[in-house]
């Protein structure tokens, strides 16, 4: 198994650009969820999903938006990127209280 | 003024000393503890978890303790080693199926050969 992935690894936005950071899981999990860290902290949550078509919102999901069409993919989406977002991602998937983070995306917008 | 968060604490241990990682937490509805490592460019690891109605529980050269009276988690890595060199965090789960995950600020250690 891979686990969980991301990609792309890096990224360089400029302000108001979008985009779309991929993560995949392939152990079947129903839950996946989004968090970011910033430099000194600890992950912070933003979106989340217990299964396929359901997503909801975590302690931080403004400037995001999320979908879960199928139940290996979790794309998170950077409608309008801003400096505030500039930021480490990461993805993960869980199961019996049990989170698998992917290797993350350092994410730059300037 | 000073944003929280900005300057990670940090442990310095020798190599083969025990070191304990320390950690305070925020919801007495939390049921579920988790302890992660995280290497420099990497995602978090699972450690060792604890849930509420246990005061300690040990794995392999690690051992977690819970005292719920102040909210206070501990991790306790012995004959700590290079390898263990990363940022720790604590996480809590308010349990029941949800897999919100509320995380610690984190502790730098770093093992001196």
């Amino acid at each position: 198994n891979a686990g969980v992935t991301q990609t792309p690894k890096f990224q360089v936005l400029k302000t108001g650009q979008s985009m779309t950071l991929q993560c995949a899981q392939d152990m079947n999990h129903e839950y996946m969820s989004w968090y970011r860290q910033d430099p000194g902290m600890g992950l912070r949550l933003i979106h989340y999903s217990v299964g396929a078509g359901i997503t909801d919102q975590g302690e931080v999901p403004n400037g995001y938006n999320v979908s879960r069409s199928t139940t290996e993919d979790f794309p998170l989406r950077l409608l309008s990127a801003a400096p505030s977002q500039t930021s480490v991602y990461f993805c993960a998937s869980s199961i019996r209280d049990r989170s698998y983070f992917g290797p993350g995306t350092r994410l730059t917008v300037t | 003024g000073e944003s929280v968060g900005l300057h990670l604490p940090t442990l310095s241990v020798q190599e083969g000393d025990n070191s304990i990682i320390n950690c305070a937490y925020s919801n007495s509805a939390s049921d579920y503890f988790i302890w992660y490592k995280q290497e420099s460019g990497k995602g978090p690891q699972f450690i060792i978890d604890i849930r509420s109605n246990m005061d300690k529980r040990q794995g392999q050269r690690v051992t977690v303790l819970l005292n719920k009276t102040v909210k206070h988690l501990s991790l306790q890595i012995a004959a700590t080693q290079p390898g263990d060199s990363a940022v720790y965090f604590c996480a809590e789960n308010t349990g029941a199926g949800s897999y919100q995950l509320t995380f610690g600020k984190g502790t730098k250690l770093s093992v001196i050969p």
